[in-house]
C-alpha cells in the first residue's frame, strides 16, 4: 500500500504568493523526507529533503517543514514564480532492511502559477 | 557529467512482444531503481537493485523482469506478461547507504500499439 498521501492533488496561485504543498505519512519508521518537482514529460528533480531528527530546513525560496507527532510534511514555496509551475512529490525512504533503502513516492500536487 | 541516461525517449510496442528499456548512470551509485508513472499519479516502484547481481521486486513487479550485470546499468524488459504496459518509465539511482536523494533519468514512454 501507498503510506505516503497528499492532501490537495491541485493548487493554483497567483504569482508573488507564497505556496504551501502538504503531505501526510503513515510510516513512523521513516527518517529521511525528500521533495520533488516534476515537469511535464521530465525525470523529477531533487529540491530539499529534511531528516527525522530536524523540524525545519529552508533552502533558496523553499522551506520544508516536518511535524513527526502528526506525520506530516508540508513544502513552503516563497514568491512564487511562473517556474514553479509543475507537479510536486514528496517522498519517504523507508529502510527495507540490510541496508536497502526504497524511496516510497504520493501521488502529488499539480502547481498551477497565476500570472 | 555525471548522471542517469534511459533511452529511448520514446517507443512504440506491439502487444504480445517483450521491450527493453535502458537505464545507465556514471554516479557511482550502487542502488538502481525502476518506477512507473500513469498520468495523474504518482510513481510506483517495479523493481531495485542494491548491488550488482541482486535486484528485489517493488509494488508492481508482475510482467516485468531486470538484470544487474554492471554497477553503471540496469535495464528493464517489460514483456508480454504485462497488462497494461502504456505508461511513463522512470530510472533513478542513489548511494546505497541511503538518507540520500535519489537522482533520475529523463523517463521513457512505453506505448504499446
Amino acid at each position: 500500500g501507498e503510506s505516503v498521501g497528499l492532501h490537495l492533488p491541485t493548487l493554483s496561485v497567483q504569482e508573488g504568493d507564497n505556496s504551501i504543498i502538504n503531505c501526510a505519512y503513515s510510516n513512523s519508521a521513516s527518517d529521511y523526507f525528500i521533495w520533488y518537482k516534476q515537469e511535464s514529460g521530465k525525470g523529477p528533480q531533487f529540491i530539499i529533503d529534511i531528516r527525522s531528527n530536524m523540524d525545519k530546513r529552508q533552502g533558496q525560496r523553499v522551506t520544508v517543514l516536518l511535524n513527526k507527532t502528526v506525520k506530516h510534511l508540508s513544502l513552503q514555496i516563497a514568491a512564487t514564480q511562473p517556474g514553479d509551475s509543475a507537479v510536486y512529490f514528496c517522498a519517504e525512504n523507508i529502510n527495507s532492511g540490510a541496508g536497502s533503502y526504497q524511496l516510497t513516492f504520493g501521488k502529488g500536487t499539480k502547481l498551477s502559477v497565476i500570472p | 557529467d555525471g548522471g542517469i541516461t534511459q533511452s529511448p525517449k520514446y517507443l512504440f510496442r506491439k502487444e504480445g512482444q517483450n521491450v527493453t528499456l535502458s537505464c545507465e548512470q556514471n554516479l557511482n551509485h550502487d542502488a538502481m531503481y525502476w518506477y512507473r508513472q500513469d498520468p495523474g499519479q504518482g510513481l510506483r516502484l517495479i523493481y531495485y537493485s542494491q548491488i550488482v547481481n541482486d535486484f528485489q521486486k517493488g509494488d508492481i513487479a508482475e510482467g516485468y523482469s531486470v538484470s544487474r550485470e554492471k554497477k553503471e546499468s540496469f535495464p528493464l524488459t517489460v514483456t508480454s506478461a504485462q497488462k497494461n504496459p502504456t505508461a511513463f518509465y522512470l530510472c533513478a539511482s542513489m548511494i546505497r547507504q541511503g538518507n540520500t536523494e535519489a537522482f533520475f533519468g529523463q523517463g521513457t514512454r512505453l506505448t504499446v500499439v
